[in-house]
């Protein structure tokens, strides 16, 4: 069974990083792309971006560079950065598979992200 | 980037009602459409995959239709459980995006 597990702090100073973790398990991390959505208060979902353990990622543009992945397949996890945060950035995020077939077909129970000083 | 309407923005049913949620793209997305349900304090859940493939799982009340700019996801014979927020998205273009959901509600 596929599960996804997000971790990382809960708080984060306004120009600091962020940098969360998706833990996987059920699958091997390199069988696959991975993408990380968030949820703003307020309901709207954004697609950040995904990434393959061969070095393929597409990021969302509207981020303006602020925002890179990456793979750890010794411990079947992968990784989010946001550099120079603001309060926009506050919002649940969502670690999930992409399916070349089926797209976000498993999701983690998301981790709640506030930008605050 | 492609924008996806979907419409209403509540639905207010009763249980055993039928529930049709549209969803609208700027331009089109051929059939790469998805549907997700999230019920309350959940992640978001694939419903429907290529504007008309039902997830592993997915009760066969659940229909979609649609291809190019208009979509449409039928639930039939409303359950309790149903009652959540639905979010379509494509993955034609990217960035990948989804619409701002649709609330179905109990009457």
């Amino acid at each position: 069974q596929v599960q996804l597990q997000e971790s990382g702090p809960g708080l984060v100073k306004p120009s600091e990083t962020l940098s969360l973790t998706c833990s996987v398990s059920g699958v091997s991390i390199s069988s696959y792309y991975w993408s990380w959505i968030r949820q703003f208060p307020g309901m709207r979902l954004e697609w950040l971006g995904y990434i393959h353990d061969n070095g393929n990622n597409n990021y969302n543009p509207s981020l303006n560079s602020r925002v890179s992945m990456s793979v750890d397949t010794s411990k079947n996890q992968f990784s989010l950065r946001l550099t120079s945060v603001t309060a926009a950035d506050t919002a649940m995020y969502y670690c999930a598979r992409d399916s070349s077939s089926r797209g976000n077909d498993y999701w983690g129970q998301g981790i709640l992200v506030t930008v605050s000083s | 980037e492609i924008v996806l309407t979907q419409s209403p923005a509540t639905l207010s049913l009763s249980p055993g009602d039928r529930a049709t949620l549209s969803c609208r793209a700027s331009q089109s997305v051929s059939s790469s459409l998805a549907w997700f349900q999230q019920r309350p304090g959940q992640a978001p859940s694939l419903l429907i995959y290529d504007a008309s493939t039902r997830a592993t799982g997915i009760p066969a009340r659940f229909s979609g239709s649609g291809s190019g700019t208009d979509f449409t996801l039928t639930i039939n014979n409303l359950e309790p459980e149903d009652f959540a927020v639905y979010f379509c998205q494509q993955r034609y273009f990217w960035p990948r995006t989804f619409g701002q959901g649709t609330r179905v509600e109990i009457k």
